[in-house]
């Protein structure tokens, strides 16, 4: 299986502040043939199923603000928040499609 | 509006066998295939398998290959994951979510349920 790690696992900004979450695989999610990577994030709220925010490592879903960036290719993965709300507080996690479904850990994004 | 509606909260003993149901509604029911993921109390999230409620065919992820069973009833857009052999490590809440992709499998999931808690105590 493919092992999917996110960094930080926890992570606290100011509101207004940029947050940044990584998440790395541990072999590529790049399907060569078509150049995409098969990566999606999702943002979970307390006793909330995952929403999903980003899918093909950068395609922001329809409804998401522009505030929420994914960017990588590959092993290397990042989610951006650019500017904090208050709203944003959540865990975040990443997922693999390419070789059936593997998430990372999630990491818990705060207020400072 | 696509809806994905689970079963209430359950507690199982030890050794037992648990049904959880997703009934869908909103969209073409046979269109996409559905997923189940589950997330231990305090955990990160843990793919289990798909079912296509087309053709009924499954994928399950191999740690819970002999133990679960998706099935699905078409004529009233339900899924269904049945899980046996509980241990308290099952304790967990159960989603179901919704493939992206119409009449295939890309792998991440648009819609999902409000989740089902299954409890594995004696």
């Amino acid at each position: 299986d493919i092992v999917m790690t996110q960094s930080p696992d926890s992570l606290a900004v100011s509101l207004g502040e940029r947050a940044t979450i990584n998440c790395k695989s541990s072999q590529s999610v790049l399907y060569t043939s078509n150049n995409k990577s098969y990566l999606a994030w999702y943002q979970q709220k307390p006793g909330q199923p995952p929403k999903l925010l980003i899918s093909w490592a950068s395609t922001r879903e329809s409804g998401v603000p522009d505030r929420f960036s994914g960017s990588g290719s590959g092993t290397d993965f990042t989610l951006t928040i650019s500017s904090l709300q208050a709203e944003d507080v959540a865990v975040y996690y990443c997922q693999q499609y390419y070789s059936t479904q593997t998430f990372g850990q999630g990491t818990k994004l705060e207020i400072k | 509006q696509v809806q994905l509606v689970q079963s209430g909260a359950d507690v199982k003993k030890p050794g037992a066998s648990v049904k959880v149901s997703c009934k869908a509604s909103g969209y073409t029911f046979t269109g996409h295939y559905m997923h189940w993921v589950r997330q231990a109390p305090g955990q990160g999230l843990e793919w289990m398998g798909w079912i296509d409620p087309r053709s009924g065919g499954t994928n399950y992820a191999q740690k819970f290959q002999g133990r679960v069973t998706m099935t699905r009833d078409t004529s009233v857009s339900t899924a269904y994951m049945e899980l046996s052999r509980l241990t308290s490590d099952d304790t967990a809440v159960y989603y179901c979510a919704r493939d992206v992709l119409v009449y295939g499998e890309v792998g991440y999931f648009d819609y999902w349920g409000q989740g089902t808690l299954v409890t594995v105590s004696s």
